[in-house]
């Protein structure tokens, strides 16, 4: 089973909300990825977690707060996003992020902000 | 960092024609290389990869191939079919330094196959 699940599929959230994005993993992968994707564009890498701890945060405004409450769950949480972070959020893992493994993409959520 | 080319950016093919896809990295330390399908509202998906201590890997009628010294990779789909229309992403990545935990992506390649 190579399945990354994500909740909501669609969000839709005013700028002032705070709204929380869900992902959860059980194939015992022990790093976790969120990215975010712009039409027509490839996805772009926001943070890493590895073995639970974050590990790569690109420089990510504070408006995108993650977390990473246990090995199977990962979360994204939202506040006071602008319409320009309406996109496609993509979760992904992989077996650990210290040596080379495939990385298995969630369905994403739909984030649009108004 | 890594920094991976991808060309072309949008190919028409013929049903039953074959696709070449093609992608270079700048990065020698990079030593992993996959691609990923993304159809239109759907998630990327791995359709092949292939790892620096290889040249060339097959999967029915997907391809890759390497060339470490060029530092060139590529896809070739054969057959195509209508199913094959999406937008493919090549990818570089690496388990050691400061690329460690990051997926390098192409601009990506929309494909699209007429029947």
């Amino acid at each position: 089973d190579t399945e990354v699940t994500q909740t909501p599929k669609h969000l839709v959230m005013g700028m002032t909300n705070k709204k929380s994005l869900k992902c959860e993993q059980h194939m015992g992968h022990r790093a976790m990825y969120w990215y975010k994707q712009k039409a027509k564009k490839p996805p772009e890498l926001m943070f890493v977690y590895s073995y639970e701890k974050l590990s790569i945060n690109e420089s990510v405004p504070s408006r995108f707060s993650p977390e990473c409450p246990n090995s199977s769950l990962l979360n994204l949480h939202l506040h006071a996003l602008q319409p320009e972070d309406s996109a496609l959020y993509l979760c992904a893992s992989s077996q650990s992020a210290g040596s080379i493994h495939t990385i298995y993409f969630g369905e994403g959520s739909w984030l649009t902000v108004v | 960092g890594e920094n991976v080319e991808q060309h072309p950016s949008t190919l028409s093919v013929q049903e039953g024609d074959s696709a070449v896809i093609k992608c270079t990295y700048s990065d020698s330390a990079s030593n992993y290389f996959p691609w990923y399908k993304q159809e239109l509202g759907k998630r990327p998906q791995l359709i092949i990869d292939i790892r620096s201590n290889v040249g060339e890997k097959k999967d029915q009628r997907i391809a890759v191939t390497l060339n470490k010294t060029a530092k060139h990779f590529s896809l070739h789909i054969t057959e195509t079919q209508p199913e094959d229309s999406a937008v493919y992403f090549c990818a570089a990545s690496s388990d050691r330094g400061s690329t460690l935990g990051r997926l390098y992506f192409g601009r990506g390649t929309q494909l699209t196959v007429w029947p």
